[in-house]
């Protein structure tokens, strides 16, 4: 079983639309967890942590329930440059780190 | 703040050669960097994670005397592909933790091609 897995997509929407990703991890020992957008043939860029709490960063809110393992992402008001690949990487022991495969994303006009 | 950059940004090279890439730190000391390998259409692989001063670890199925990994400094990592051949073309990507909580933070990428 892989440490972090997605659904792949393509999540193909309209501008506007909201569109949400989910992620599950195995290892209950996790201790960080994060989602990284990743543009075509470019680097990984954080686009938020995610805590207990949930948070809220504009548009973009995600949320971590540790009993179930799972974290998700909730995109609203998408906009056309939202397309990208989203990861979701959790990591124990401050070190080691766990990615996702990624789920593509596409806004259409 | 937290910038990571890496040289070269794109490298051709014959086969049998060997490249080094640096991966670097520019406003933070990072106290682990990590490399990857990204082949297209699919997500980053861990190759290997280094810590300042001591051997790299290796992910099971990186061959260590292939990809030599120097971490020689607490804003510098090199990764050294030795005798380069075409199945190590790929995007490596390297990245440091020491910027802030428990976040990596990528450099931009390095694409390789072997002739």
């Amino acid at each position: 079983r892989k440490e972090v897995e997605q659904d792949p997509g393509p999540f193909n929407v309209p501008e506007g639309a909201t569109v949400a990703f989910n992620c599950t991890y195995s290892n209950s020992a996790s201790q960080s967890f994060f989602w990284y957008r990743q543009d075509c043939r470019k680097e990984p860029k954080l686009l938020m942590s995610v805590y207990s709490s949930g948070n809220e960063d504009g548009r973009f809110t995600a949320q971590l329930n540790r009993a179930s393992q799972y974290i998700s992402l909730l995109i609203r008001d998408s906009k056309l440059s939202d397309s990208a690949t989203y990861l979701c990487v959790v990591a124990y022991n401050f070190n080691k780190f766990y990615f996702g495969s990624g789920t593509k994303l596409n806004v259409k006009p | 703040g937290a910038v990571v950059s890496q040289h070269p940004s794109w490298v051709i090279c014959k086969s049998g050669t060997s490249v080094k890439i640096e991966c670097r730190s520019l406003d933070f000391q990072a106290t682990t960097m990590f490399w990857y390998r990204q082949f297209p259409k699919q997500s980053l692989m861990l190759m290997a994670t280094s810590n300042e001063g001591s051997k790299a670890t290796y992910e099971q199925g990186v061959e260590k005397d292939k990809f030599l990994i120097n971490h020689a400094s607490l804003t510098l990592s090199t990764l050294t592909v030795t005798s380069a051949h075409p199945e190590d073309s790929s995007f490596y990507i390297c990245s440091a933790t020491g910027g802030g909580p428990d976040t990596q933070y990528f450099g931009p990428g390095t694409r390789l091609t072997v002739l």
